[in-house]
């Protein structure tokens, strides 16, 4: 079974539009936490916000928010009035806690969503 | 801010080659990785690295794959005999401290290219 799934290999949304992106996860692990990450054309890997499971609240980070309902394993990247430079590739990853003591599990990426802001 | 560094950005090689990806992590930080990515598909971890030694490794990292830290700011990945099929951006990424709880920064990549 997939780790990380998110199931919109693309959108479109019109620029000024709040956007949308799924992931669903799956672990048995209490401790954990999942990461954004948003790929440009020019390759690189860009954070743009984290949420641990036992965060109370959603995090956000400027434009970006997190929508964690954590009894449906979801984890939905909310970007608030879309420009045209959040064109780009956004992956959602999870990291297990099974070494919470301080252990170094990689992270589990999703195949991610390409999303096109239109003018 | 602090970065990852990743050299070369790009990087050509004849099949059977030996090939060697650095990176220098971020200085205070403790934990390192290397991921690749094939063209047009999801980021996979590799290898983990913590203290002098391998964490863990993923399937893929496989005797042809090894990691160094050979001067406390170099972290090394070397590919022994490319293939084709080892064609991908290999990331290197750095966290101060493991668990779930602390980000990972990602460098910029090393786009290899076997041919």
């Amino acid at each position: 079974a997939q780790k990380i799934t998110q199931t919109q290999p693309g959108m479109f949304v019109q620029e000024k539009e709040a956007v949308t992106l799924d992931c669903t996860y799956d672990t048995s692990d209490p401790s954990y936490g999942l990461f954004w990450y948003k790929q440009p054309s020019s390759g690189e890997m860009i954070f743009l916000i984290y949420q641990g499971s036992y965060d109370q609240q959603n995090a956000t980070e400027g434009r970006y928010s997190l929508n964690f309902q954590k009894a449906r394993k979801s984890a939905n990247l909310v970007i608030s009035a879309s420009q045209l430079g959040d064109s780009a590739m956004y992956f959602c990853a999870m990291r297990e806690g099974r070494y919470s003591g301080g252990g170094a599990d990689g992270l589990t990426f999703g195949k991610g969503t390409h999303l096109i802001i239109q003018p | 801010e602090p970065e990852v560094t990743q050299t070369p950005s790009h990087q050509v090689t004849q099949m059977g080659q030996e090939v060697i990806l650095r990176c220098v992590p971020i200085s205070n930080h403790l934990y390192f990785y290397w991921y690749r990515q094939i063209l047009g598909q999801k980021v996979e971890f590799l290898v983990s690295f913590y203290n002098n030694e391998i964490s863990e490794k993923s399937e893929i990292f496989d005797d042809q794959f090894s990691v160094e830290r050979p001067d406390g700011s170099n972290f090394t990945l070397k590919i022994r005999s490319t293939k084709l099929e080892d064609s991908a951006m290999y990331f290197c990424a750095s966290q101060v401290k493991g668990g779930t709880y602390y980000g990972y920064t990602f460098g910029s990549g090393t786009r290899l290219t076997v041919v």
